[in-house]
């Protein structure tokens, strides 16, 4: 199935950092989804974007839908040692209650002390 | 945000026999949900969407008649997962929509011996 490009593939940061990450897609998107996950469960939704130039925060994470709809980044500020994880875009190109999710390939982050 | 369960949360198998996982849309009502399977260290793959009262639209490449889903009502699904093999080892994770958002369970880890 179709996959987004998720950029960087992994991350190792000291702790205090800036993280960013973004995502790009051949296809336009009506919405763009950023999901954490934690090994063995579920992904966590953290921020939902539905307006090309929307920029939106929660807490310390800040996520934008771009402009030309095809692309999306995540910025998470002053990383704590509990943002380790894998992070997921997700994108979807029409509203109808059963369109798909399109996820990207993850941007697994490491945060030292 | 909305919750989404399953169950069983693990299960080992032998070769051969059928698994049945358990969607739940705990807090609202769910006409549509889907079915992700993920392998180590990649990203989440759509396996079926499941429609409420109708038949599951299946992705290319996934074997409905191996992979059942039954959407009975609108808080719950089922994956079952006919005459397992090794190779359908994996972490199936089920998702709700809940207006435009989207939720995942917390994951069924299926180990097949």
């Amino acid at each position: 199935g179709q996959q987004l490009n998720q950029s960087p593939q992994s991350m190792f940061i000291q702790e205090g950092e800036d993280v960013s990450m973004n995502c790009t897609s051949s296809s336009i998107f009506n919405t763009w989804l950023w999901y954490k996950q934690d090994p063995g469960e579920g992904p966590v939704l953290l921020i939902a974007l539905y307006k090309a130039g929307e920029l939106t925060s929660n807490g310390r994470l800040t996520a934008q839908f771009g402009i030309t709809r095809k692309d999306s980044f995540l910025n998470i500020s002053a990383s704590i040692p509990s943002d380790v994880g894998i992070y997921f875009c997700a994108g979807r190109e029409n509203t109808g209650t059963a369109s798909k999710l399109t996820f990207g390939t993850g941007t697994r982050l490491q945060v030292t002390l | 945000g909305a919750v989404v369960s399953q169950h069983p949360s693990w299960v080992i198998c032998k070769s051969g026999t059928s698994v049945k996982i358990e969607c739940r849309s705990l807090d609202f009502q769910a006409t549509t949900m889907f079915w992700y399977r993920q392998f180590p260290k990649q990203s989440l793959m759509l396996m079926a969407t499941s429609n409420e009262g109708s038949k599951a639209t299946y992705e290319q490449g996934v074997e409905k008649d191996k992979f059942l889903i039954n959407h009975a009502s609108l808080t719950l699904s089922t994956l079952t997962v006919t005459s397992a093999h090794p190779e359908d080892s994996s972490f199936y994770i089920c998702s709700a929509r809940a207006g435009r958002e989207q939720f995942f369970g917390p994951g069924t880890r299926l180990t097949v011996l």
